[in-house]
């Protein structure tokens, strides 16, 4: 099975900073990658597929890039909603299993 | 738009059985592969089953192989997973998912296993 590797675990920063979280695959993935938000008690939010594109009614200030094994997921100026535990996704549409990233925690410096 | 709505979700004991449902609706069921994936309290995301388009081929996470059972009717645009014999650390959110380009969450069923 495919292992993603995300870093950091825990990220502090303020409203506004430039935050960058990194995943990493164990063997090449090709773009098969997606990016979630999610929040206490509630279920993740699709915000990047496919690696690099942007999932309808999300903000522009969230942009994925990357391929193979290395990808990063920018949020450009952090907003108080933003605070949340991101997690990548190595997904493909008919081979399993679907592998994720252990999360990052982005919290309030 | 894309929606798929988890329920059958509860407190079961130790041992018993359960089957969870996720009604897909706004897009064509049965040309998707589905997932099941859950979420343990305050932990991170893990795979559970995947079921091709058809229903021909089923694949498990090795932790549940044996005691879960993904399938589903395309005629009533429903996944389901059954699980037997349940256990302490099957206790989690169970979402569904549709595969694609672009995959669709539901908003997940509250497992508990408890005595």
């Amino acid at each position: 099975d495919i292992h993603m590797t995300q870093s950091p675990s825990t990220l502090s920063a303020s409203v506004g900073d430039r935050v960058t979280i990194t995943c990493r695959a164990s063997q090449s993935i090709s773009s098969w990658l997606a990016w979630y938000q999610q929040k206490p008690g509630e279920a993740p939010k699709l915000l990047i597929y496919q690696a690099s594109s942007l999932e309808s009614g999300v903000p522009s200030r969230f942009s994925g890039s990357g391929s193979g094994t290395e990808f990063t997921l920018t949020i450009s100026s952090l907003q108080p909603g933003d605070f949340a535990t991101y997690y990548c996704h190595h997904y493909s549409t008919y081979v399993p299993p679907w592998t994720f990233g252990q999360g990052t925690k982005v919290e309030i410096k | 738009q894309v929606q798929l709505v988890e329920s059958g979700g509860g407190v079961v004991q130790p041992g018993r059985s359960l089957r969870l449902s996720c009604a897909a609706s706004g897009f064509t069921f049965s040309s998707y592969a589905m997932h099941w994936v859950r979420q343990a309290p305050g932990k991170g995301l893990e795979w559970v089953a995947l079921i091709s388009y058809d229903g021909s081929n089923k694949y498990y996470a090795d932790s549940v192989r044996g005691r879960f059972t993904i399938s589903r009717d395309s005629s009533r645009n429903t996944l389901y997973l059954q699980i037997n014999s349940l256990r302490a650390e099957d206790t989690a959110v169970y979402y569904c998912a549709s595969a694609g380009y672009s995959p669709k969450w539901g908003q997940g069923t509250l497992v508990t296993v408890s005595s």
